[in-house]
């Protein structure tokens, strides 16, 4: 139990195009998903916290203009980078929990994203 | 915020042996402190979590201790295993909302 699904694993794209990557929980219910961003060989960065029928809350020195995210249902938050360039290029991943308390959070398998 | 520090970066074992990660944290309201194991270009698979009314937690080879009056936590794995190899991730945060990560420890055992 407990699976996330992000899709697409990969993306590879034009500087200037938007892309939008899905995180779905197949199992479960998620009131909140969490987007995090890593670099390579590094920690995973907490971009934003998603909830669901809410605008999401973003830390600090993320854009929310340039990193939408959406969370219309329980069990599915879209992240859009919009209008990504080159420094965009990263590994995006989310994760959710079942629940209050708690609740482990599982991730999903991660969206490498790669822009020319 | 939450700052979470893990120590050591690296770690090299020899099969068999044991492995400790260290990780600080500076918010007192953190009651959750879960462990995460990355391999190269896979997901964070949740290895063993602890909750603050708890001093220690054992699953198999693998135990996770906590200090409240500290705040540091520590990750122990006995008889390392090839396997053990990846990236391990401590993190801390308040139940069910996000999780501040560590920089992560890559450990790797010899056999």
């Amino acid at each position: 139990g407990a699976v996330v699904s992000q899709h697409p694993s990969w993306v590879i794209c034009k500087s200037g195009t938007s892309v939008k990557i899905e995180c779905r929980s197949l199992d479960f219910q998620a009131t909140t998903m969490f987007w995090y961003r890593q670099f390579p060989k590094q920690s995973l960065m907490l971009m934003a916290t998603s909830n669901e029928g809410s605008k999401a809350t973003y830390e600090q020195g993320v854009e929310k203009d340039k990193f939408l995210i959406n969370h219309a249902s329980l069990t599915l938050s879209t992240l859009t980078v919009t209008s990504a360039h080159p420094e965009d290029s990263s590994f995006y991943i989310c994760s959710a929990s079942a629940g209050q308390g708690y609740q482990p959070q599982h991730f999903g398998d991660g969206t490498r994203l790669s822009i020319l | 915020g939450e700052n979470v520090e893990q120590h050591p970066s690296t770690l090299s074992v020899q099969e068999g042996d044991s492995a400790v990660i260290k990780c600080t944290y500076s918010d007192s309201a953190s009651n959750y402190f879960p462990w995460y194991k990355q391999e190269l270009g896979k997901r964070p698979q949740l290895i063993i979590d602890i909750r603050s009314n708890v001093g220690e937690k054992k699953d198999q080879r693998i135990a996770v201790t906590l200090n409240k009056t500290a705040k540091h936590f520590s990750l122990h794995i006995t008889e390392t295993q090839p396997e053990d190899s990846a990236v391990y991730f401590c993190a801390a945060g308040q139940a069910g909302t996000a999780l501040i990560f560590g920089k992560g420890t890559t450990l790797s055992v010899s056999s």
